[in-house]
């Protein structure tokens, strides 16, 4: 069946370095690929997606970049901060339905101050 | 976005019993979910909670343990039949809002005991 996978399950940077969560989907059809970050105890918030008509979406100190062809998209933040220490999940519309998303394995991040 | 509230936040069941969760939005929505999240594990969909007629369940959950209703366009309820220790999780609902985007709400945390 569809499923995403999502690497790495957990990720320790220093602060200001830069962090990237990857992840690969198996449904050709899929054409919305949304990030969410979930803290400890809280929802998932969203914070950026993309497009299957866009290879390249930033708003500040994120970005994500999408490859159709290899069925790639990553999720890139820079100069990292304590407060960006969360789970990130992303995920991959079922089909040709943006509404019905599948979650990746998510990837615990830990900003080190 | 939309402010999404649900009722109860968390709760302390007794095996055999069902628990219903309340899930309202502030505004008219086209489309409510409904997820499942086990603990430290991701994001899995239950259901899309239609106004007016049958929720459509993903592979995997069926009507009779997870019934869902959704009377108008700001208000859904899911419902945790004849519950076991297995179904110990976070319980949250989705909203659409423009196209694709989804907005969660602050989530069930149900213990099974």
């Amino acid at each position: 069946g569809e499923n995403v996978e999502q690497h790495p399950s957990t990720l320790s940077v220093q602060e200001g370095d830069s962090a990237v969560i990857k992840c690969t989907y198996s449904d050709s059809a899929s054409n919305y690929f949304p990030w969410y970050k979930q803290e400890l105890g809280k929802r998932p918030q969203l914070i950026i997606d993309i497009r299957s008509n866009v290879g390249e979406k930033k708003d500040q100190r994120i970005a994500v970049t999408l490859n159709k062809t290899a069925k790639h998209f990553s999720l890139h933040i820079t100069e990292t901060q304590p407060e960006d220490s969360a789970v990130y999940f992303c995920a991959a519309s079922m089909g040709g339905a943006t509404n019905k998303l599948i979650f990746g394995t998510g990837t615990l991040l830990a900003v080190q101050p | 976005s939309a402010v999404i509230s649900q009722k109860p936040s968390r709760d302390i069941c007794q095996r055999g019993t069902s628990l219903t969760i309340q899930c309202q939005v502030d505004s008219q929505v086209t489309m409510m979910f409904w997820y499942r999240q086990q603990p430290g594990q991701s994001l899995t969909l239950i259901a899309t909670a239609n106004q007016g007629s049958e929720a459509t369940y993903e592979s995997g959950f069926v009507i009779d343990k997870f019934p869902i209703s959704r009377p108008n366009l700001t208000f859904s309820t899911l419902t945790v039949s004849n519950m076991s220790p297995e179904d110990s999780s976070i319980y949250l609902c989705s909203v659409l809002i423009a196209s694709d985007e989804q907005y969660f709400g602050p989530g069930t945390r149900l213990t099974v005991t």
